[in-house]
């Protein structure tokens, strides 16, 4: 069982905007603004969309923008593409002792 | 452009010891601020964050995992390893070594968590 909660999968239209959740616990996401995020299309290495909750990688589109309340942070992709298909997982810090934690990862669907 | 490989045998045996290496080019492992980490995902499943090490030799490891790595630098050859004991068939998965930015770390926390360069990822089966 993974640490943090993501939704197995989510979908969308091409244009339209989506956003995947990441729920964690006062211990990770709600203490640290330390959540990443990665996109993983079949067969790739993850790649990184969004560090430290909402700033993002130079070469990222601004499409994709991070956020966090409370304990749960989100990743919102807005003007969907097809090439947006892929595995999102979110990433957190919980402390010296675990410092990362990653979610089970959401499936996205372009239809 | 920083790139990193994953290599080592694609085989291992059940409570054999997997070993994988990651060799870095195009930038120095003992680049402060930077920890060099492996991250592995079993077939079909997530991510899992196995552990990271510093150039100095400072290590972080997942409490799951603990007891059974070791990872190791070698700044004269710019590369870092992990060691996997007593694996099984649980352990098979896609391996990846990866640049981990941590920041400044204190007993208890660090300044930032991502990882921002990524080898490609090699696949370890645990089979007899």
């Amino acid at each position: 069982q993974s640490a943090l909660t993501q939704p197995a999968s989510v979908s969308g239209s091409p244009g339209q905007s989506i956003t995947i959740s990441c729920t964690g616990t006062s211990s990770d996401v709600g203490t640290y603004n330390l959540v990443s995020w990665y996109q993983q299309h079949p067969g790739k290495a993850p790649k990184l969309m969004v560090y430290e909750v909402s700033k993002r990688p130079s070469g990222v589109s601004n499409r994709f923008s991070g956020s966090k309340s409370g304990n749960t942070a989100s990743l919102t992709i807005s003007g969907l593409q097809a090439e947006d298909e892929a595995d999102y997982y979110c990433c957190s810090h919980a402390g010296a002792r675990t410092p990362v934690v990653f979610g089970g990862g959401t499936e996205l669907t372009v239809l | 452009q920083l790139q990193l490989q994953e290599s080592g045998p694609g085989l291992v045996k059940p409570s054999e010891t997997l070993s994988l290496t990651c060799p870095v080019s195009g930038g120095s492992i003992s680049t402060s601020s930077y920890y060099w980490g492996w991250i592995r995902q079993p077939p079909g499943k997530g991510l899992e964050w196995i552990g990271s090490i510093y150039y100095s030799g400072s290590t972080y490891y997942n409490p799951s995992l603990k007891s059974r790595v070791t990872i190791s630098v070698d700044t004269s050859k710019n590369q870092f390893s992990l060691k996997l004991t007593s694996v099984t068939a649980a352990d098979t998965a896609v391996y990846y070594c990866a640049r981990h930015i941590l920041g400044y770390c204190s007993s208890t926390s660090c300044t930032s968590n991502y990882f921002d360069y990524w080898g490609q990822g090699t696949l370890v089966t645990v089979s007899s």
